[in-house]
């Protein structure tokens, strides 16, 4: 089993550019997340997909767009990349059980620099 | 706003020292987890808290809910080199699928 798998890994995008950022898991987990890490912030959500076909806003989802394409597939679009997104993102899934969410298995991280 | 805050912010100690990282959150939360980041890693979960005052240990951590609910503890006796990296925790909020990490505790471990 691969888990949770991202790609790209590194990325650097010049500021107005555009980018999607793709996120697989094969672990049939109903719930899947993105997430950036800033040095002392920890870890922000974006948006995040309960199940296949909808989609929640987080913390921080201003200049980002999701798509649940299905349930194994969730990815993370910069429409108009700008500095202030340069972050390490983080795709996570978990799995609902009796009403309580299990652990989140998290991604590689993709490491992305916006010059 | 960071609705889950985490003290300290960095901890250096010599091996073989214990260390501990508290949590706390301005809301009741409806449980809580941990999870440990190794430099350059993906954070990995440690472990899951859902009643109030639950402990709970894993060899030589030990893991704290508090009676509020508000907030939590991670104990680590006796640290060890290989115990290096982030740890954070994150609060669930009511029955949403949302959890709010921690801002992390870095712990270093001097040998």
């Amino acid at each position: 089993n691969a888990g949770v798998t991202q790609t790209p890994k590194f990325q650097v995008l010049k500021t107005g550019q555009s980018m999607t950022l793709q996120c697989a898991q094969d672990m049939n987990h109903n719930s899947m997340y993105w997430y950036r890490q800033d040095p002392g912030m920890g870890l922000r959500l974006i948006y995040y997909s309960a199940s296949e076909g909808t989609t929640d806003k987080g913390e921080v989802p201003n200049g980002y767009n999701v798509s649940r394409l299905n349930k194994r597939e969730f990815s993370l679009r910069l429409e108009s990349a700008a500095p202030s997104q340069t972050s390490v993102y983080f795709c996570a899934s978990s799995r609902e059980r009796v009403g309580l969410v299990t652990e989140a298995f998290f991604g590689q991280g993709t490491r992305l620099t916006v010059v | 706003g960071q609705q889950v805050m985490q003290i300290p912010q960095y901890q250096h100690v010599q091996e073989g020292e214990d260390f501990t990282t508290y949590c706390n959150s301005s809301t009741t939360l409806s449980n809580i987890q941990w999870y440990k980041q190794r430099p350059g890693g993906h954070p990995v979960f440690l472990i899951q808290l859902v009643k109030s005052g639950e402990v709970k240990k894993q060899k030589r951590l030990t893991f704290q809910f508090g009676e509020a609910k508000k907030n939590s503890s991670l104990h680590i006796t006796a640290t060890q080199t290989t115990d290096v990296g982030t740890y954070f925790c994150a609060g669930r909020v009511g029955t949403g699928n949302q959890f709010y990490f921690g801002t992390g505790t870095s712990l270093t471990v001097i040998p």
